[in-house]
């Protein structure tokens, strides 16, 4: 069974741009979260989407905001990207809430 | 959601057990305790979970103390392969905390 894909794998911006990033989960996953991880702050939580709603959001701007398909795949867009947003940004996947999550590669956001 | 305490970094030599500790005293009776590890600049790599019963799989085993406020990963023969950061993280509904993590090393 394939795993979690993200798309891209690098991304380089500049400051005031808008990133879009997607996450294909594991067929038959339903659940799919975000998360930022930087040197400084570590994994920090962004949201949780079940079933193409959002069912948990983590303590961050309004500029991050995602969504999910009917088909479970996810995306997220940042907007107004600062370079403070820098960071890798990973996706999980899991059956449903409460289940474990199992993580793909990540996206390597660069802003300039 | 409890919070988790856990040593910066331990070493362990190879072929050794590794046994990695987690203090989550304030868990609550529905919280369960998941392990995840990171190699470097990877995606998490989920380990095990449990909620009060230990657990094995064909990773590691994972110990719970009676009362629930503390807990161990064992990975009984480490590896080289097996340096990471490992995460202890317990959850009820809602997100996962990861807090700052055990860097494991294991040393020739």
């Amino acid at each position: 069974k394939a795993g979690v894909t993200q798309t891209p794998r690098y991304l380089i911006k500049t400051r005031g741009q808008q990133v879009t990033l997607s996450c294909s989960p594991i067929s038959g996953h339903r659940s799919v979260s975000w998360y930022q991880q930087t040197p400084g702050q570590g994994l920090q939580f962004l949201f949780e989407y079940f079933s193409e709603t959002q069912r948990n959001k983590g303590n961050f701007p309004g500029r991050f905001s995602g969504r999910q398909f009917s088909n479970s795949r996810s995306e997220m867009n940042v907007s107004t990207l600062e370079l403070g947003d820098s960071a890798l940004y990973l996706c999980a996947s899991s059956l449903a809430l409460e289940y474990e999550q199992y993580f793909g590669p990540g996206t390597r956001l660069t802003v300039t | 959601d409890a919070k988790t305490t856990q040593p910066p970094s331990m070493d362990c030599a190879e072929g050794r057990a590794a046994n990695l500790p987690c203090n989550h005293s304030t868990i609550s009776g529905n919280e369960y305790v998941y392990w995840y590890r990171q190699i470097h600049s990877q995606g998490p790599q989920y380990i095990i979970h449990g909620l009060k019963n230990n657990e094995t799989n064909e990773m590691a085993s994972l110990i719970i103390t009676e009362d629930r406020k503390s807990s161990t990963l064992i990975l009984p023969h480490a590896t080289l392969r097996d340096t990471a950061v490992y995460y202890c993280i317990v959850r009820a509904y809602n997100q996962f905390y990861f807090g700052t993590g055990t860097s494991l090393t294991v040393i020739p």
